[in-house]
């Protein structure tokens, strides 16, 4: 079975300054790992993922991350944080055993200080 | 854009009244997801689908069904909604590189 856990449910950061979003997941196969993000009352958008290939991972709208094995981890960060980055974000892992069914972190809304 | 349609997007009902949720892709894809999003619990899966008539139960199926009669239509069904299922209910595809898209969502309020 596969689970993630979304540590902080909150984040507030200045703009400007580094956004780190952590996420640790649990799988018995390697994952496949996603991370999504949700503007207000709009639905999931794809941010980055990783599926095996290189371990930092870059994404849409200066987002990386990098996957650790060995901490099974696969944090989010984005060096310097814009007011357009207020969203809620959420990882996934992909079980490639049983359908490609994602299993959801609960999510982290992050907010943007001027 | 993965080409998904969520209709109706917004819905109020009763207690023990029947809804039913489409979800609409124009891009042939086989398998399609339904899941639900509540806060601190992320989503949801409740069923999906890998082909027409082909659906599988997900970790939230009880009080809901699914039918695909066709491949582009993707029906959701509270047969007697309750409270508990208000909620904002997503529809997805696995596109390509086994990805997950997600349509606009439809959000049901169960009075």
């Amino acid at each position: 079975a596969q689970s993630v856990t979304q540590l902080g449910s909150h984040v507030s950061v200045s703009e400007g300054a580094l956004v780190l979003l952590r996420c640790n997941y649990s799988s018995s196969v390697p994952p496949y790992l996603f991370w999504y993000v949700q503007y207000p009352n709009q639905g999931l958008q794809l941010l980055l993922k990783y599926t095996s290939a290189a371990t930092l991972v870059k994404g849409i709208n200066g987002f990386e991350a990098e996957f650790k094995k060995s901490e099974t981890s696969f944090h989010l960060t984005k060096p310097s944080a814009h007011m357009s980055d207020a969203a809620e974000y959420f990882c996934a892992v992909s079980d490639l055993t049983n359908d490609y069914k994602l299993s959801f972190g609960a999510g982290t809304t992050v907010t943007v200080r001027a | 854009d993965a080409g998904i349609t969520q209709s109706p997007r917004h819905k109020v009902t009763e207690t023990g009244t029947p809804v039913t949720l489409r979800c609409h892709q124009t891009e042939n894809h086989r398998y399609m997801y339904w899941y639900r999003q509540d806060p601190g619990h992320g989503l949801r899966l409740i069923h999906y689908s890998y082909g027409v008539k082909d659906t599988d139960k997900g970790e939230v199926s009880d009080g809901y069904s699914v039918s695909r009669s066709k491949t582009e239509d993707f029906l959701l069904t509270l047969e007697s909604a309750t409270s508990s299922q208000t909620s904002v209910y997503f529809c997805a595809i696995r596109g390509s590189g086994d990805t997950q898209y997600f349509g606009p969502g439809t959000r049901l309020t169960v009075l």
